[in-house]
């Protein structure tokens, strides 16, 4: 596609809920990124899939948050048993290599009340 | 631990002022950098990307600097416009495996 697509773009869920965000990156990138971004605070790396390697997993604040990506493309990230503190803007990007110049979506705006 | 920080914070010009932002990062060894802007409730859109060999890059009114020796990137903005305003964040690729970002500079350019 032209850009890096997410989907949906605004989620409301009640605590406790699961929820699946979703993740189109360019097509022909090999690498992709989640990120979190919390009211008034920068970005924080989740997880990163490059081409066929085991992820990234790092940056997954806890084991209620997992990512898979499906055939080299498309990606979701899950959040089990949502809390309160999950409420961000959630940020994909993806980049034809790690570490070359990455291109972000419009985000998924996630609010758990 | 790659730290990247950025200064000012905030930043309030005239229309038609020349603005330099600031960001430094802890760790040299980088692969690259690269700057964004986020509009309010937007994503990021890149604007220029400096590879670790480079020592900076120019789009329109826009010029990156990157001295990696000493840890700092400055990105110039000539004439600015209202247009211009958003926060602008610096991002460090230390690996291939991810982007550590500053805190940003909330520009606001005033008519």
């Amino acid at each position: 596609g032209a850009g890096v697509s997410q989907s949906p773009s605004n989620k409301v869920t009640e605590k406790g809920k699961d929820v699946e965000l979703r993740c189109d990156p360019i097509s022909g990138h090999t690498a992709l990124y989640w990120y979190r971004q919390s009211l008034g605070q920068g970005l924080e790396f989740l997880i990163y899939f490059q081409g066929n390697s085991a992820p990234d997993k790092s940056g997954l604040p806890s084991d209620r948050f997992s990512a898979e990506r499906t055939g080299g493309s498309v990606s979701t990230l899950t959040i089990q048993r949502t809390q309160q503190e999950d409420s961000a803007v959630y940020l994909c990007a993806s980049s034809s290599l790690g570490g070359t110049e990455a291109f972000f979506g419009q985000g998924t705006r996630l609010t758990v009340v | 631990k790659q730290e990247v920080t950025q200064i000012p914070a905030a930043l309030s010009v005239p229309e038609g002022e020349n603005l330099v932002l600031n960001c430094s990062f802890t760790d040299s060894a980088i692969y690259n950098l690269q700057w964004f802007r986020q509009d309010p409730g937007k994503g990021l859109t890149s604007l220029l990307l400096i590879q670790s060999s480079q020592r900076e890059q120019t789009s329109g009114r826009l010029n990156a600097s990157l001295d990696k020796s000493s840890g700092r990137s400055t990105l110039y903005i000539a004439a600015s416009q209202p247009g211009d305003s958003a926060t602008y964040l610096c991002a460090v690729s230390s690996s291939a495996r991810q982007l550590t970002f500053g805190s940003g500079t909330q520009l606001t350019v005033l008519p």
